[in-house]
């Protein structure tokens, strides 16, 4: 079946400093990748989404290329921002049927001022 | 725009307790989802329902049932809650589009003395 792997736990860091949140993935069929943000006590948001091999996609400065010679969809921003701390998930939809994402387990991002 | 609204906010129960839980959305979205999210382990999907009336079963759907009565609203049921279980429960719609994204509500926090 599918599945998801992305960086595990905690990632900490200093504002202003890049960040990448690596997210792998396992598919039998064509993939469509998804980043949703979820901040504390809040609901899962859709950050960006792709199914576009090598084509860059971006939003609120956030930014990812959907890479299927390696499978991977990495999560990058420049400048991180005390306003990013949050959970990001990655998931996949690679199986054709109705409904079916795959998350991963979930990387849970700290900025520190 | 929409909304999803789910009910309650807190549950609290008893073991052996049976437990609903209820969501309700304003997209007039086809699919909806129920999610049990537990800290680092993700999103896990219990059951989806494509249409009024019809239920899929997740990955987590033992221990559960589910209801779509009414094209709007989507109700889980927890069928004999396990002491000291603690997670957040996330209700989820979309459209059928493969791509389509997964609009959460704010999620029902349950807690098993």
């Amino acid at each position: 079946g599918d599945s998801v792997t992305q960086t595990e736990g905690l990632v900490t860091l200093t504002k202003g400093l890049p960040v990448m949140l690596n997210c792998t993935y396992q598919t039998t069929y064509s993939p469509f990748l998804f980043w949703y943000v979820q901040h504390l006590n809040e609901a899962p948001k859709l950050l960006l989404k792709s199914s576009t091999d090598n084509k860059r996609t971006e939003h609120q400065g956030f930014y990812a290329t959907l890479h299927k010679s390696s499978s991977s969809f990495h999560l990058q921003k420049s400048s991180v921002q005390l306003s990013d701390s949050a959970l990001y998930f990655c998931a996949l939809k690679g199986t054709q049927v109705v409904g079916q994402l795959t998350f991963g387990r979930g990387t849970r991002l700290q900025v520190y001022a | 725009g929409g909304i999803i609204t789910q009910t309650p906010k807190f549950l609290i129960g008893q073991e052996g307790q049976k437990l609903t839980l209820k969501c309700q959305q304003n997209f007039n979205h086809d699919t909806m989802y129920w999610y049990r999210q537990d800290s680092g382990k993700g999103l896990r999907l219990i059951y989806y329902s494509i249409t009024e009336n019809d239920l899929q079963k997740g990955d987590l759907s033992e221990g559960y049932d589910a209801s779509r009565e009414k094209k709007s609203s989507f109700s889980l049921t927890v069928t004999s809650a396990q002491k000291n279980e603690m997670a957040v429960f996330l209700c989820a719609s979309s459209t059928r589009d493969r791509g389509d994204t997964q609009y959460f509500g704010p999620g029902t926090r349950l807690l098993v003395l």
